[in-house]
């Protein structure tokens, strides 16, 4: 089973601070890698798909950037929606599996 | 506008059974692949099963291997998941969640907003 690391459990920023969010595969995954968001009460929404793609809608704001081990979500310039836990999510083997979450806090 | 809903959930004592339901809309569910993604309490997400677009294809997390079975109706736009020989660390929200392109197994961009499965005698 492939194990997805994600860093820091916990982020506090301010807004306008941009964050930067880690995910690390314990073997290489190429670039098949998605992003999650989740708010509170809420299901996820997807944000990135393929490492690097943005799915429908989603704000410019959020990249997605990496392959084989390493992989960054960035959020530029963060607004206090952007509160959330962040999941990653790799595809490249069964079964498929998530990273434990970064919680993120912009306030 | 897609629209994904869970039902089926309750509470179950330990070695007991349940089958979720999933109605969707909004798209053509026989073309897309499906999947169940749990969440424990204040836990993470955690991928359950997927089946493919035509049901000939399906895929379980080991910790539900031999007891969950995954199935769908094409005629009914419904998604199923048959939960057997439940024990308390099933208990979680289960989602049911659409594949973002009909071509790939995985990821979801569309989500119902769960139900809840308990598991507790």
């Amino acid at each position: 089973e492939i194990v997805l690391t994600q860093s820091p459990a916990t982020l506090s920023l301010s807004p306008g601070e941009r964050a930067t969010l880690s995910c690390r595969a314990s073997q290489s995954i190429g670039t098949y890698l998605a992003w999650y968001q989740q708010k509170p009460g809420q299901a996820p929404r997807l944000l990135i798909y393929d490492a690097s793609n943005r799915a429908t809608g989603i704000p410019a704001r959020f990249s997605g950037i990496g392959s084989a081990t390493d992989f960054t979500l960035t959020i530029n310039s963060p607004v206090p929606e952007d509160s959330a836990v962040y999941y990653c999510q790799q595809r490249a083997k069964w079964p498929l599996t998530f990273g434990g979450g970064t919680k993120v806090e912009i306030k | 506008d897609v629209q994904l809903e869970e039902s089926g959930g309750g509470l179950v004592q330990p070695g007991g059974s349940l089958k979720l339901s999933c109605a969707v809309s909004g798209f053509t569910f026989s073309d897309y692949a499906m999947s169940w993604v749990r969440q424990a309490p204040g836990k993470g997400l955690e991928w359950v099963s997927t089946t493919s677009a035509p049901g000939d294809a399906t895929y379980y997390a080991d910790s539900v291997k031999g007891r969950f079975t995954i199935s769908r109706d094409n005629s009914k736009n419904t998604l199923y998941l048959q939960m057997n020989s439940l024990r308390a660390e099933d208990t979680a929200l289960y989602y049911c969640a659409k594949v973002f392109r009909s071509t790939l197994l995985t990821p979801w961009d569309s989500w119902g907003q769960g139900t809840l499965v308990s598991v507790s005698s």
